[in-house]
């Protein structure tokens, strides 16, 4: 199994850009979790999913997030317009059986973002 | 809601030398607690789990976990280190408000191995 895939694995921007950072889960996982990891707050979950429906977003940080899950095996975190405090590592992990049960995460190397 | 405290952010030893991380929980109830691993540059890795049961968990790459209700710990060791575990260690702590389980992770410890 390839494991969680996250692209790009770097992204340098622009403020006011849009940036989109893409996940794919490993098969057969229930649950997709988006993370951010800086210096200052740690590891902060951003949102999750349990097949392919959002079901807590409130680690969201604003509403220049955005996150969707078409599809089983594709997601996206939209950042627009970007700003240099989003720059951080983005985590995207996976879990199977969903939320229901004690599953561990699989998580993806990560994207890491640097707005200018 | 559910907290997690790693009281050290650094922690150094040498190779072949014992370790331990600490952990802390805040929860109400029987939490699920982790430890993860992080190497440079790449995603976290799951060390080991307890979710009920015997206390002390056995997890991957020789590492070992204790549960302490007393204490609300969940301390992380292993007998002998190798320069090959350095790396960043992050305690989480799971709960289930509502029926859902959202995970809640410490800062982590920065674990530097001297040869």
């Amino acid at each position: 199994d390839a494991g969680v895939i996250q692209s790009p694995r770097h992204e340098v921007t622009e403020m006011g850009q849009e940036v989109t950072l893409r996940c794919k889960p490993i098969s057969g996982h229930n649950s997709l979790f988006w993370y951010r990891q800086t210096m200052m707050r740690g590891l902060e979950l951003l949102i999750y999913f349990n097949n392919n429906v959002p079901i807590d977003d409130s680690g969201m940080p604003e509403d220049r997030f955005s996150a969707k899950m078409p599809n089983a095996s594709f997601s996206t975190l939209k950042i627009q317009p970007s700003e240099p405090r989003d720059s951080a590592v983005y985590f995207c992990a996976s879990s199977p059986e969903g939320l229901a049960t004690q599953s561990e995460q699989f998580f993806g190397p990560g994207t890491r973002l640097t707005v200018l | 809601a559910q907290s997690v405290t790693q009281p050290d952010i650094h922690i150094t030893v040498s190779e072949g030398a014992s370790l331990e991380l600490r952990c802390n929980y805040s929860y109400g109830a029987t939490p699920y607690l982790f430890w993860y691993v992080q190497s440079p540059g790449q995603g976290l890795q799951l060390l080991l789990k307890y979710f009920s049961g015997d206390t002390l968990v056995q997890g991957i790459k020789g590492f070992e976990a204790e549960f302490k209700r007393s204490q609300s710990s969940f301390n992380l060791r292993k007998p002998s280190v190798h320069w090959s575990d350095a790396a960043e260690y992050f305690c989480a702590v799971g709960a289930r408000p509502g029926g859902s389980y959202i995970p809640t992770f410490g800062r982590g410890t920065s674990l530097i191995v001297h040869p």
